[in-house]
């Protein structure tokens, strides 16, 4: 899909541990994003990314840390994982900022559960 | 804040349209957005429409934006099963940076 790769696809891991997510994406775009999807919920923004090294947090920041050394790879680190961040991690990817008309491109997601 | 809703559920019958609505709030919304989520896939784009617009047509698809009611519909003409899957409305605003996702209608379609 568009180039992004998620991984790992899926992940059990226990409560307190670190987990690091990674995305890579081959579309050489200035955007990348990370959401989590819930139910009742939908997508909602954790991080973002607007170049190497340039991030911002989104509306569910709080838990997360991200880091965009490469073009290509935005890493989501969870330094220590709690039940709540169980969920579905989506990466995206866009050439220009949000709402525009180059839409952004989702990668096929990455399963958390934290037990 | 902003919001986007939707609907939960929609079941129709193969070969029938389907209607899937959107409602939202930012009345400076630049483009809107339907994405097509499939069991275990990612969000996958299937049409956007720029706020100016009221109507964009894309082989089986149709997009309706009525902006005074800051209301957006997707019709899918002649549905067939392989369009059972989760639609996501979501609204942008470039002026903002702001990209805001509805939770999703689940389209059932039965033969």
């Amino acid at each position: 899909d568009a180039g992004i790769t998620q991984s790992p696809r899926h992940k059990v891991t226990e409560t307190g541990t670190p987990v690091t997510l990674r995305c890579h994406q081959t579309e050489n775009h200035r955007y990348m994003y990370w959401y989590r999807q819930d139910p009742g919920h939908g997508l909602r923004l954790i991080h973002y990314s607007y170049g190497v090294k340039d991030t911002d947090k989104g509306e569910v920041s709080d838990g997360y840390s991200v880091s965009r050394s490469k073009t290509e790879d935005f890493l989501l680190t969870l330094e220590s994982a709690t039940s709540s961040q169980t969920s579905v991690y989506f990466c995206a990817i866009s050439d220009q900022g949000q709402g525009g008309n180059q839409p952004q491109h989702f990668g096929d997601g990455t399963r958390l559960s934290i037990l | 804040g902003e919001d986007v809703e939707q609907s939960l559920f929609l079941s129709v019958r193969e070969g029938d349209s389907s209607v899937i609505n959107c409602t939202y709030t930012d009345s400076s919304s630049t483009y809107l957005y339907w994405y097509k989520q499939e069991p275990g896939a990612g969000l996958q784009l299937l049409t956007y429409i720029f706020s100016n617009m009221d109507m964009k047509q894309d082989q089986r698809l149709t997009v309706l934006l009525n902006k005074k009611d800051k209301h957006l519909s997707l019709r899918i003409a002649d549905t067939q099963t392989g369009d059972s899957a989760i639609y996501f409305c979501a609204e942008g605003n470039y002026n903002t940076d702001k990209l805001i996702f509805g939770t999703g209608t689940r389209l059932q379609v039965f033969p």
